[in-house]
C-alpha cells in the first residue's frame, strides 16, 4: 500500500554516466514534484507537473530532465554526472497545488 | 523572494518535557500556508502540523501545536511531552496560497532535535 514510491533508493554511479529515478504514487494524485536535498540537509525544489504539465521549472542544469508519462508517474532523468550531483532526491505529489504534499522515501545518488 | 529561516541548528530535550522550534519567514503575500515538517533518520518526510495563514487560531495536533504570529512572521513548533521518537530534523516550510508556483514548498535549513532520556 505504498503511497508515493522510487526507484531506486540508491544509486551509485560515476561522473559522466547518465542515469533516471523513478516515481509512481498511487494516491490518484494530480501533482508531482522533485526535490533536492544536498548534504547539508537544505531541500530545495526543482520542478512541478500538474496533469503532465510543467508548472514549476526552477533553476536546474539543464543536464536534469523530468518526463511524467502520466499522472502517477514523473521520473527524472541526469545527463553527464557531476560531483554535485550527489544527493537525496525526493519525490512527492499532491490533490491540486493546493494540499499536502507526500514524499516518497527519496533517492539517495552518489557520484564518484 | 521568499524565504524561510531557522535559527536553531540543534535542540535538545528530555524525554517528557516541552521543547519549541524556532523559524521566521519573510514574504509579501497575505495568502500563504506554514508547515512543519519531520525528517527521521529513515530518511522519510513526515508533514508534522500545517497552518494557514488566513486563521488566528494556532494549528494543534496532539503533542504538536504551533505559535503563528502573522505580523511578526514568525511560526514556532512546540512538542509537548517529548518522546524519543521525536528525535529528527524538523523542516519549517513555505508555500503561496494561489495557483501555479504556489505549489512549491520553500524549506528553512533544518533543525535537529535530540532527545535524552
Amino acid at each position: 500500500d505504498t503511497a508515493v514510491s522510487q526507484t531506486p533508493k540508491y544509486l551509485v554511479t560515476q561522473m559522466g554516466n547518465d542515469k533516471s529515478i523513478k516515481c509512481e504514487q498511487n494516491l490518484g494524485h494530480d501533482t508531482m514534484y522533485w526535490y533536492k536535498q544536498d548534504s547539508k540537509k537544505f531541500l530545495k525544489i526543482m520542478f512541478s507537473y500538474n496533469n503532465k504539465e510543467l508548472i514549476i521549472n526552477e533553476t536546474v542544469p539543464n543536464r536534469f530532465s523530468p518526463k511524467s508519462p502520466d499522472k502517477a508517474h514523473l521520473n527524472l532523468h541526469i545527463n553527464s554526472l557531476e560531483l554535485g550531483d550527489s544527493a537525496v532526491y525526493f519525490c512527492a505529489s499532491s490533490l491540486g497545488v493546493y494540499n499536502e504534499q507526500f514524499f516518497g522515501p527519496g533517492t539517495r545518488l552518489t557520484v564518484l | 523572494a521568499q524565504t524561510v529561516t531557522q535559527s536553531q541548528p540543534e535542540m535538545s530535550v528530555q524525554e517528557a518535557e516541552t521543547v519549541t522550534l524556532s523559524c521566521t519567514y519573510d514574504t509579501s503575500e497575505s495568502d500563504y500556508y506554514l508547515f512543519w515538517y519531520k525528517q527521521p533518520p529513515s530518511r522519510q518526510m513526515i508533514l508534522v502540523i500545517r497552518q494557514e495563514a488566513y486563521k488566528q487560531q494556532n494549528a494543534t495536533e496532539n503533542r504538536f501545536s504551533v505559535n503563528f504570529q502573522k505580523a511578526a512572521k514568525s511560526f514556532s513548533l512546540k512538542i509537548s511531552d517529548s518522546q524519543l521518537g521525536d528525535a529528527a530534523m524538523y523542516f519549517c516550510a513555505y508555500r503561496y496560497g494561489a495557483a501555479g508556483t504556489a505549489s512549491k514548498l520553500t524549506f528553512g535549513t533544518g533543525t535537529r532535535l535530540q532527545v535524552t532520556l
